[in-house]
């Protein structure tokens, strides 16, 4: 079956710790996306990528880093920068611009 | 102003109603319109999709664009309450910086009660 796999579905960070949230696509897509969904906020997308080796920062990258070296994956880092980490992160993937199709999602907590 | 806004409800209908969920938009240069939905600790699912205005109906589901007014919707005939979860609708331009990149609403909340 073709789809969007995350993992792992819940992670803890500690204090000062950098954590990498994995997300892998085979329905072929160019774009991929990382969003952040806190309670009563909607989507807010935080790193998008239309082609390998290529990213661009969305609306609230600081503190995040992501890399695109082959077009199945696209990780995403929670880097120790970002002083308020815990909320629900998902992955979309879409082939150009029809509509993006997500993953289960990856809830991030602290301890 | 957001560029798309929606109201987040809750909202709460007994089974067998008809709901109907809008969201307003901004940016005339939006194109594509998509209801997604999502159960609790899930991801979004894509329910509909609509590329500029008129209407598309699926099942129970009716997409509505109206362009002129910036103004969206979707409609669930004879609810069930497996259809309680949250729907979040989401537009996107077919040309320029933002192509291919999505903008949501809050989401609203919506529960069918038996």
């Amino acid at each position: 079956d073709g789809g969007i796999t995350q993992s792992p579905k819940y992670l803890f960070r500690k204090e000062g710790q950098n954590v990498t949230l994995s997300c892998e696509q085979n329905l072929n897509h160019d774009a991929m996306y990382w969003y952040r969904q806190d309670p009563g906020q909607g989507l807010r997308l935080i790193y998008y990528s239309q082609i390998v080796n290529d990213f661009q920062k969305g609306d609230i990258a600081e503190g995040y880093s992501v890399s695109r070296e082959k077009k199945e994956s696209f990780p995403l880092t929670v880097t120790s920068a970002q002083k308020n980490p815990t909320a629900f992160y998902l992955c979309a993937s879409s082939a150009g611009v029809a509509p993006q199709h997500f993953g289960d999602g990856t809830r991030l907590s602290i301890l | 102003q957001k560029e798309v806004e929606q109201d987040p409800g809750p909202l709460s209908v007994p089974e067998g109603a008809i709901v109907s969920l809008n969201c307003t938009y901004s940016n005339s240069a939006f194109q594509y319109f998509m209801w997604y939905r999502q159960y609790s600790r899930k991801g979004p699912e894509l329910l509909m999709y609509t590329y500029s205005s008129g209407n598309k109906e699926d099942g129970r589901f009716t997409a509505q664009v109206d362009k002129s007014s910036k103004y969206i919707s979707l409609f669930i005939r004879d609810s069930q309450p497996s259809d309680s979860a949250t729907y979040l609708c989401a537009m996107s331009a077919t040309r320029g910086s933002t192509l291919g990149r999505l903008y949501f609403g809050r989401g609203t909340q919506l529960t069918v009660w038996p």
